[in-house]
């Protein structure tokens, strides 16, 4: 049973558009999550960390965490073709010392 | 360059060779990640120091596998008889602990990708 869910895409987004990607997870220990991008061949860059209930903003990206529904969100803002990539969605839990991640989302800006 | 570095960035090997691939982590950080990732998964957790302690081993990792990280600076993972199923990226992360609340946030370097013939 996979710990960290993600739709694999990919989803396409117009330029200038909001992307949402979405992200569950199984273990309700888990309390640090994160996301990254990947551009193919490369590898992850950290984007936002999230732990606590509600929104928040980093310039044009916006995370989400709910716990009771153990979901995490991605929101990216005016999205640029430069987004073009996959987003990995990461879960912690202290004491296990194990990030897990997600398979990804692709996302496709088009120009 | 204060990030995170690996070495070799590409190697190409024949089946039943042995690799050794080389971490440098970020200089405060005393967290050091290995991970395997292969074409369309996210990378999968193989091995985990806290300063120079091994901590915790993935059942991934065989025992053609080994991680050292002798000074609690630079790790080095080791794979065995490399086999075609090896082939992967490599990837190595490392943060902070303790640097306060929740936080614990993971950097990765460029990866090291393995081919094995």
């Amino acid at each position: 049973q996979k710990e960290v869910e993600q739709n694999s895409g990919p989803l396409s987004v117009p330029e200038g558009a909001i992307a949402s990607l979405n992200c569950t997870y199984s273990d309700r220990g888990s309390q640090s999550f994160f996301w990254y991008r990947q551009y193919s061949g490369k590898s992850p860059e950290l984007i936002m960390s999230i732990y606590s209930n509600g929104d928040k903003e980093d310039g044009r990206f916006t995370a989400q965490l709910n716990k009771a529904s153990q979901y995490v969100s991605l929101l990216i803002r005016d999205s640029q073709p430069s987004d073009s990539a996959t987003y990995l969605c990461a879960a912690y839990t202290s004491g296990t010392y194990k990030y897990i991640f997600g398979t990804g989302t692709r996302l496709k800006v088009l120009a | 360059d204060t990030g995170v570095s690996q070495d070799p960035r590409h190697k190409i090997t024949k089946r039943g060779q042995n690799v050794t691939f080389r971490c440098d982590p970020i200089s405060e950080h005393n967290r050091l990640y290995w991970y395997r990732q292969t074409l369309g998964q996210g990378p999968e957790f193989l091995t985990y120091f806290q300063n120079e302690a091994q901590l915790e081993k993935s059942r991934l990792l065989s025992d053609r596998f080994s991680a050292e990280r002798p000074k609690g600076s630079f790790s080095t993972l080791e794979i065995q008889r490399t086999e075609q199923g090896d082939s992967a990226m490599y990837l190595c992360a490392s943060s902070l602990a303790g640097s306060g609340g929740n936080t614990d946030t993971q950097y990765f370097g460029p990866g090291t990708r393995l081919t094995v013939l």
